[in-house]
C-alpha cells in the first residue's frame, strides 16, 4: 500500500542554519503531497503542498519540490528561527485518506 | 483558528468507561476525518465520514465507533477504555471527500487530550 517516510528526529539547529527534512513516498499514480506542521499543544496545519510533479509548494520561507523521479518531497528552508521548532508531518492523498509520514521533531536552538 | 472546534479539551477517565469525544467541522466542509496521536504509535488514521456517510476506514478498534449528523458534526466513542487508549484525539474536516472530488486540504481542531487512569 501507500506509504510516507521520513527522516527520524529530532534535528537540533541553531538559528539560521539551513533546514532540509526528508521525506519519500510510496504509491501508485501521482499522489497530491503535503507537509503539515504542529506546533507545542496544537493541532496540525498545512505548510504547503503540490498536486503534480515538478510542482513547488511554499509557505512561511519553506519550499518543497515534487520529485516524481526519486519519488520525494524533501522540505527545505534557507534560514531557521526559533519559532519553528515544532513536528512536521509529511503526508499523501491516497484515494479518501492523508497517508501520513511518522513525523520529523524540529528544536531550534538560539 | 482553523474553523474546526472539538470538545472537550480534556479528559481523564478510569479504565473500562465510554466516552464520546465531539467535533463540529469548519462550516461547509462535508468530510471529517478522526486521528489517534500518541507517542509510540505516531499520527494514525481513524475513520472519515463524508456528508453522514462512512467513506473511508483506518486503524479503528472495534471498541471505538463514530457518526456524523445530519448537521455534520462528528462525534467519536470509545468504549471498554485500556489504559493503552490513552492519546489526543484529532478531528480533521475538509471540503471534499477525496476521490474525484475536490481535496485541497485538511484542516485539524486541536484535540482531545484523553487520559485514561
Amino acid at each position: 500500500g501507500d506509504s510516507v517516510t521520513q527522516m527520524e528526529g529530532p534535528v537540533t539547529l541553531s538559528e539560521e542554519a539551513f533546514l532540509t527534512i526528508n521525506c519519500t513516498y510510496t504509491a501508485t499514480g501521482y499522489p497530491s503531497l503535503f507537509w503539515y506542521v504542529q506546533y507545542p499543544g496544537e493541532g496540525l496545519q498545512l505548510l504547503l503542498k503540490a498536486t503534480k510533479a515538478d510542482d513547488k509548494g511554499s509557505n512561511k520561507g519553506f519550499e518543497a519540490t515534487y520529485r516524481k523521479e526519486t519519488t520525494s518531497f524533501h522540505l527545505e528552508k534557507g534560514s531557521v528561527q526559533v519559532s519553528d521548532s515544532a513536528v512536521y508531518f509529511c503526508a499523501l492523498r491516497s484515494n479518501y485518506q492523508l497517508i501520513w509520514g511518522a513525523g520529523t521533531k524540529l528544536i531550534i536552538k538560539p | 483558528d482553523s474553523g474546526v472546534t472539538q470538545t472537550p479539551k480534556h479528559l481523564i477517565t478510569a479504565t473500562g468507561q465510554r466516552v464520546t469525544l465531539r467535533c463540529s467541522p469548519r462550516s461547509g466542509d462535508l468530510s471529517v476525518y478522526w486521528y489517534q496521536q500518541s507517542l509510540d504509535q505516531g499520527l494514525q488514521f481513524l475513520i472519515q465520514y463524508y456528508n453522514g456517510e462512512e467513506r473511508a476506514k483506518g486503524n479503528i478498534l472495534e471498541r471505538f465507533s463514530a457518526q456524523q449528523f445530519p448537521d455534520l458534526h462528528s462525534e467519536l466513542n470509545l468504549s471498554s477504555l485500556e489504559l493503552g487508549d490513552s492519546a489526543l484525539y484529532f478531528c480533521a474536516s475538509s471540503v471534499g471527500g477525496g476521490g474525484s472530488r475536490a481535496f485541497s486540504e485538511a484542516f485539524f481542531g486541536q484535540g482531545t487530550r484523553l487520559t485514561v487512569v
